[in-house]
């Protein structure tokens, strides 16, 4: 089965600083991928999907992810935090087109 | 719907109640997801309809649990005799078809079994 990580729990940046949250999947093959964020007490959205097109996804809100097959890596990335962007972020791969599998997240903290 | 429907929003369960979770889906939407979010964690899969039929139901933690969608479209997640276990934010997501795209989430219900 799909599994998929977030190296980090907890990520701290300054606003107007950039931002890199990491996920790394394990499949033997390309899956689909996803990166969703959810802000207190609200559902979950979705910032951008990659499905075996371009490499490089633009997403909404000036967030951007690329995947690597070779890292099995599709880290989330944005050029300059704001203070909005404080939330938790889940990566999510594509079980198989059975289901999704979930990260454990990571919690993006921004300080003024 | 604009989006994907989910009530109650909160519900506070006695320990050995039964409760019912329900989901309204987006419009047309063929597929249907149900997880379950523990606090502090990722939301895992409970389970998934393609129209009325259950396709996959290996998520569900135990036979306390089951979900229907009789007509293929509202559905409710039914859990048995709550325990303090149970207590969760379950998450309700729709899409056209499969996993490919995407899934478009509710906003959850809270379960909390006292």
């Amino acid at each position: 089965a799909q599994s998929v990580t977030q190296l980090d729990s907890h990520v701290s940046v300054s606003e107007g600083t950039p931002v890199l949250l990491r996920c790394n999947y394990s499949s033997s093959y390309s899956p689909s991928l996803f990166w969703y964020v959810q802000h207190p007490n609200k559902g979950l959205q979705l910032l951008l999907k990659y499905t075996s097109a371009a490499t490089l996804v633009k997403g909404i809100n000036g967030f951007e992810a690329e995947f690597k097959k070779s890292e099995t890596s599709f880290h989330l990335t944005k050029p300059s935090a704001h203070m909005s962007d404080a939330a938790e972020y889940f990566c999510v791969a594509d079980n198989y087109g059975q289901n999704f599998v979930f990260g454990p997240g990571t919690r993006l903290s921004v300080l003024p | 719907g604009a989006g994907v429907s989910q009530s109650p929003r909160y519900k506070v369960a006695k320990r050995g109640q039964d409760v019912a979770l329900r989901c309204d889906p987006i419009s047309g939407h063929v597929s249907l997801f149900w997880y379950q979010q523990a606090l502090g964690q990722g939301p895992e899969f409970l389970t998934y309809f393609q129209n009325e039929a259950q396709l996959d139901k290996s998520g569900l933690p135990s036979d306390r649990f089951f979900a229907e969608r009789p007509e293929g479209s509202v559905s409710t997640l039914k859990i048995q005799r709550t325990q303090q276990e149970d207590s969760a934010v379950y998450l309700c997501a729709s899409s056209l078809t499969g996993t490919g795209y995407g899934y478009t989430f509710g906003s959850g219900t809270r379960l909390t079994v006292v």
